[in-house]
C-alpha cells in the first residue's frame, strides 16, 4: 500500500516556466488537498478536492491550478512560475465525513524557482 | 475562520524528560478535530495524536498524550521520557467536521532533544 505518491521530489525552474506537481493516492480517497509550506511556517491550503470532477480555492491559490478526473490523481499546476512559488509542497489525502479526521500526506515536493 | 497558535518557536528538552507543547485554537464550532503532527527533517508529516472534540477523555498514545480544555481552547502535548527521534517540528491542527475539512495548522514547535 503506497498511500500518497507525490513527484518529483524535487525541482528547479527559471522565472516565467511552467511545470506538474503529480500526486496519486491509491486509498480510494474522496478528498485530496494541496498545501504549501515556507520556510518556518506552517502548511497553507493551495487547493482542495471533495470528488473527481470537483475542486475549490483554499488560502493561497493563485499562480497554481488544479483539475482532479479521477479519484486517484490530483495534479497541481503551476504556470508562469514566480520566485514567490519557491516552497515545498504537500498533497494529502482523506475519507469524508465522518472518519477519523485524519489526513495522509505525501513526502513532500521541494520547488525552487530562480 | 479557524485560526491556530502555536506560541513557542522552539522548545528543548533533556533526554528521558518530558516537555509540553501548547497549542490554543478559535472556533465557533462545537465538533471538530485536533491533531498534533510531526514533521521530522524527512519532510514527512506524520500523525502524533489526535483529538474528537466531543470526547472529554485526553487521547494518549504510548509515550504522547494531550491536555485537552475545550472551554479554554486549549490543546497541549505532552511528551513522556523523551528520546532523540522525538526530535522535529510539531504542529497543532484543525479540522471541521463540516464543509472541505482542510487542517487548519499552527506556525509550528521546533523541538530540540538535549543527549
Amino acid at each position: 500500500n503506497a498511500g500518497v505518491t507525490q513527484t518529483p521530489k524535487f525541482r528547479i525552474l527559471k522565472i516565467g516556466q511552467s511545470m506538474t506537481l503529480q500526486c496519486t493516492q491509491d486509498m480510494n480517497h474522496n478528498y485530496m488537498y494541496w498545501y504549501r509550506q515556507d520556510p518556518g511556517m506552517g502548511l497553507k491550503l493551495i487547493y482542495y478536492s471533495v470528488g473527481a470532477g470537483i475542486t475549490d480555492k483554499g488560502e493561497v491559490p493563485n499562480g497554481y491550478n488544479v483539475s482532479r478526473s479521477t479519484t486517484e490523481d490530483f495534479p497541481l499546476r503551476l504556470e508562469l512560475a514566480a520566485p514567490s512559488q519557491t516552497s515545498v509542497y504537500f498533497c494529502a489525502s482523506s475519507y469524508g465525513h465522518p472518519n477519523t479526521g485524519e489526513l495522509f500526506f505525501g513526502e513532500g515536493s521541494r520547488l525552487t524557482v530562480l | 475562520a479557524q485560526t491556530v497558535t502555536q506560541s513557542q518557536p522552539e522548545m528543548s528538552v533533556q533526554e528521558a524528560e518530558t516537555v509540553t507543547l501548547s497549542c490554543t485554537y478559535d472556533t465557533s464550532e462545537s465538533d471538530y478535530y485536533l491533531f498534533w503532527y510531526k514533521q521530522p527533517p524527512s519532510r514527512q508529516m506524520i500523525l502524533v495524536i489526535r483529538q474528537e472534540a466531543y470526547k472529554q477523555q485526553n487521547a494518549t498514545e504510548n509515550r504522547f498524550s494531550v491536555n485537552f480544555q475545550k472551554a479554554a481552547k486549549s490543546f497541549s502535548l505532552k511528551i513522556s521520557d523523551s528520546q532523540l527521534g522525538d526530535a522535529a517540528m510539531y504542529f497543532c491542527a484543525y479540522r471541521s467536521t463540516f464543509g472541505n475539512e482542510k487542517l487548519t495548522f499552527g506556525t509550528g514547535t521546533r523541538l530540540t532533544i538535549i543527549p
